[in-house]
């Protein structure tokens, strides 16, 4: 089982809002990663989680904050966004940070 | 800086073979991703390399070579549902995340 789970697939917000994006895997893995994808462009990564701490944060800014409240479970909080932050956002998560990443399949986020 | 380098567009007809060619520089090298991924979908594993040579699963195939800076991924016995863009990615170091190609669309035609 190579599944890594999202909610919600799609998600429309306000520039004052406040959202949560939740992705979960049970298989076990202990790293877990944040990506960011714009329409015909690849992945870029936000963030990642390697045994439930934060180890790399690619210069994100503050608006977008993450939490890992145990091995299998990764939000990403959302507050004051802007209408460039509509994106995919994709969750992913592999056995180590040394083995393959599984990607979930995405959370939709339009920003209005 | 890091960069790799993909076509951007393939086109095939259904049932031929294609090579997706993948080349990159960067700062370090600890293996070489091959993923799908179909419009508005996640992407999905398909191979990886980390020694030279050739690893083959099933229809496609993934070939590297390190001292080149290249890789390929080789898609045998087109179908239409083959129809997706084709990331490269590479890990620089051990423990650190992926750095992913642009991506190269393929167009699969009856």
């Amino acid at each position: 089982d190579t599944e890594v789970t999202q909610t919600p697939k799609h998600l429309v917000m306000g520039m004052t809002n406040k959202k949560s994006l939740k992705c979960e895997q049970h298989m076990g893995h202990r790293a877990m990663y944040w990506y960011k994808q714009k329409a015909k462009k690849p992945p870029e990564l936000m963030f990642v989680y390697s045994y439930e701490k934060l180890s790399i944060n690619e210069s994100v800014p503050s608006r977008f904050s993450p939490e890992c409240p145990n091995s299998s479970l990764l939000n990403l909080h959302l507050h004051a966004l802007q209408p460039e932050d509509s994106a995919l956002y994709l969750c992913a998560s592999s056995q180590s940070a040394r083995e393959t990443q599984y990607f979930g399949p995405g959370t939709r986020l339009l920003v209005l | 800086g890091q960069n790799i380098d993909q076509p951007t567009e393939m086109t095939a007809t259904e049932g031929a073979i294609v090579q997706i060619n993948c080349t990159y520089q960067t700062s370090g090298f600890n293996g070489l991703f091959w993923y799908q991924q179909h419009a508005g979908e996640a992407p999905t594993f398909l191979s990886y390399n980390v020694l030279d040579g050739l690893e083959e699963k099933g229809r496609f195939s993934s070939f590297l070579s390190r001292s080149k800076g290249y890789s390929y991924l080789l898609l045998k016995e087109l179908q239409m549902k083959d129809s997706a863009s084709y990331l490269c990615a590479v890990r620089i170091q051990a423990g650190t995340a992926l750095i992913f190609g642009k991506g190269t669309t393929l167009s699969v035609s009856s």
